[in-house]
């Protein structure tokens, strides 16, 4: 199964948002409402950010935000901030039962 | 403290096995679905395979069915992947992690740092 879609890099200045995409099929993300974005910094571990399309896990800030529309699902980041600049990944369940990431996002902060 | 820390990556030729495990604490860790997901050098994240809670379903990614096998050992709190017939492309860091984001276990919240396995002559 080939990963969920996502563009390779998106840009963005201080205050202001910016929106990631994350293109799947029926089988996975247009199927479930388990999509979930993950953030990751250099050498660290990723961290949960949205979770069953639109929650926020403990401690999130409420400027992550996610939603999803037929196969495609995104995140928005509002008022973007430095340390905001990372690598994001989606992932959705599938329906062999399984987990499939998208390819991944370079966010930078301008 | 909710954690799991992985171990037994290293260097091992095509072809050959290592297993790697995860030690967890601070939760109950039978209630549990467990995870790996790996990330290649400079590459993204794949999921590679999971065990429920009592190891009565386990699902694997393509990449590894035939040669990969998860188990755990819930009176040790342990996870482990069995790895055999590596490859170059197994070469990646391997990484536990769970979901406690109830009821669905599909956000995997908690996560390990990682271990690191090189496939190479």
């Amino acid at each position: 199964q080939s990963a969920l879609t996502q563009p390779a890099s998106v840009s963005g200045s201080p205050g202001q948002s910016i929106t990631i995409s994350c293109t799947g099929t029926s089988s996975d993300v247009g199927g479930y409402n388990f999509v979930s974005w993950y953030q990751q910094h250099p050498g660290k571990a990723p961290k949960l950010m949205i979770y069953d399309v639109t929650k926020r896990p403990s401690g999130v800030s409420n400027r992550f935000s996610g939603s999803k529309s037929g196969n495609t699902a995104s995140l928005t980041i509002s008022g973007l901030q430095a340390e905001d600049e990372a690598d994001y990944y989606c992932s959705s369940y599938t329906d062999s039962n399984t987990l499939i990431f998208g390819g991944g996002t370079k966010l930078t902060v301008l | 403290e909710v954690q799991v820390v992985e171990s037994g990556g290293g260097l091992v030729k095509p072809g050959g096995s290592l297993r790697l495990s995860c030690a967890a604490s601070g939760f109950t860790f039978s209630g549990y679905t467990m995870n790996w997901v790996r990330q290649a050098p400079g590459k993204g994240l794949e999921w590679v395979s999971k065990i429920s809670s009592g190891s009565g379903y386990i699902y694997y990614a393509d990449s590894g069915k035939g040669r990969f096998t998860t188990s755990r050992d819930n009176a040790k709190n342990s996870l482990y992947l069995q790895m055999n017939s590596l490859r170059a492309e197994d070469t990646a860091v391997y990484f536990c992690a769970l979901s406690t984001t109830a009821p669905n276990d599909y956000g995997l919240d908690v996560w390990g740092q990682g271990t690191t396995v090189t496939v190479s002559s």
